[in-house]
């Protein structure tokens, strides 16, 4: 089975600008969960969809967000970019959208700076 | 709120050595889960164990083994037998059962860094 693919693996985008990272999870997996991982503030939840819905959301700015297709593929997007955004972005997926009941499987993530 | 603190920043060891990892949670939920998750140089996290709140079972696979703790709250993880291969940053991570379910909380992590 493949794994949670990610694209892109790295993109340099400067400070104003709009960014859409893409994610497609494992097949049959209809979770998808975005965390972002930066030096000062580690490993951060962003949000989770579960059947094109958000269902939560972690403690970010209005200017990230997100949306889930019928196909479970999901993207975020990060507008009006600020030096801060540069980070490592993970996406997970998990089988069923019960949370903890079912460990999350991470992509190799994007690697976003802004400049 | 829920708090994971994995207060080793950086262990270092040689290969054959056994290595603990320390992870402390804190969260008011009476059912959650624990996990443990490896980030190679790669970047790309992997999961290695989840354990439930009410399965206090300790767990040994392989070189690994898994010491789960309510009373003090602590979910530690043993390697033993240390290989060059296991130098990576480990995460001990939390999640609850209402409302925060879908959402991991990690702890800071720990690098650790086998040598010859």
């Amino acid at each position: 089975k493949a794994g949670v693919t990610q694209t892109p693996r790295y993109l340099i985008k400067t400070r104003g600008q709009q960014v859409t990272l893409s994610c497609s999870p494992i097949s049959g997996h209809r979770s998808v969960s975005w965390y972002q991982q930066t030096p000062g503030q580690g490993l951060q939840f962003l949000f989770e969809y579960f059947s094109e819905t958000q269902r939560n959301k972690g403690n970010f700015p209005g200017r990230f967000s997100g949306r889930q297709f019928s196909n479970s593929r999901s993207e975020m997007n990060v507008s009006t970019l600020e030096l801060g955004d540069s980070a490592l972005y993970l996406c997970a997926s998990s089988p069923r959208g019960a949370g903890g009941l079912y460990e999350q499987y991470f992509g190799p993530g994007t690697r976003l700076t802004v400049t | 709120a829920q708090k994971v603190t994995q207060a080793q920043t950086e262990i270092s060891v040689v290969e054959k050595e056994d290595v603990t990892l320390d992870c402390v949670y804190e969260t008011r939920d009476t059912t959650y889960y624990l996990f443990w998750y490896k980030q190679p140089p790669s970047g790309e996290l992997v999961f290695l164990i989840r354990r439930n709140s009410f399965d206090e079972q300790n767990e040994i696979s392989g070189r690994y083994s898994w010491n789960f703790q309510k009373s003090t709250s602590s979910f530690n993880f043993t390697i033993t037998a240390s290989q060059v291969v296991d130098s990576a940053v480990y995460f001990c991570a939390l999640s609850g059962n209402t409302g925060t379910a879908s959402k991991l909380t990690f702890g800071t992590g720990t690098r650790l860094q086998v040598t010859l």
